[in-house]
């Protein structure tokens, strides 16, 4: 059974500093997705991660994929607040595509 | 508007009745997901279609819950003699076959009472 981990589950962080999201699973896969919640409302895709050492950024966030160590990483430049929401990454296998989602990480951007 | 479409968006229901939600995938989306979003927890997969067939169906899928998708379009996800602990937010998702990327609806937010 395929099993995705995300650490820190809980991150309070200061604007302007840097810091990172770690994401591990349990089974081979190629295909990983990163995706931000705000509170009440659904999921927003924010990268999709198809190959060993693929590396997206989008503003002040970046993702990068080592399907060899089955570790994605979501880092965060020079935090601001509107960035505060819940991150989750997720995992697919075979071809239904189906997601396995962390239990995702709030972060939380104090001025 | 091209996005994924749920109704209603928030339903509060006592305990044994029935419920049904709606979802319009994009429109050239063959592919549908449902997934349930507990508080504090990633969604769960629920079951998915491939045009009208129903593929794969997830062990949390009690014999409650029943999802169709007539003519490979709307899907519908009925919950007969709903719990208290079916009270979650339901997420639908539509992608293309051939691209794994799934596009999220806005949910429905089920309160059992």
């Amino acid at each position: 059974e395929l099993k995705v981990e995300q650490n820190p589950l809980f991150l309070s962080m200061q604007e302007g500093k840097n810091y990172t999201i770690y994401c591990n699973y349990s089974t081979t896969s190629d295909r990983l997705y990163w995706y931000r919640q705000d509170p009440g409302k659904s999921l927003e895709s924010l990268f999709v991660l198809l190959s060993n050492g693929a590396v997206k950024q989008e503003g002040r966030l970046m993702a990068s994929l080592d399907t060899k160590a089955r570790l994605s990483t979501l880092h965060i430049t020079a935090a601001v607040h509107d960035l505060s929401a819940t991150y989750f990454c997720a995992v697919d296998m075979g071809s239904n595509y189906k997601l396995t989602f962390g239990k995702g990480t709030l972060l939380t951007v104090n001025p | 508007d091209t996005g994924v479409s749920q109704n209603p968006r928030h339903k509060i229901t006592k305990r044994g009745q029935n419920v049904t939600f709606r979802c319009d995938p994009i429109s050239e989306h063959n592919r549908l997901y449902w997934y349930r979003q507990t508080l504090g927890q990633g969604p769960e997969f629920l079951t998915y279609f491939q045009n009208e067939a129903q593929l794969e169906k997830s062990r949390l899928l009690s014999d409650r819950f029943s999802a169709e998708r007539p003519k490979g379009s709307f899907s519908t996800l009925e919950i007969q003699r709903t719990e208290q602990g079916d009270s979650a937010m339901y997420l639908c998702a539509s992608s293309l076959v051939s691209i794994s990327e799934q596009y999220f609806g806005p949910g429905t937010r089920l309160t059992v009472t």
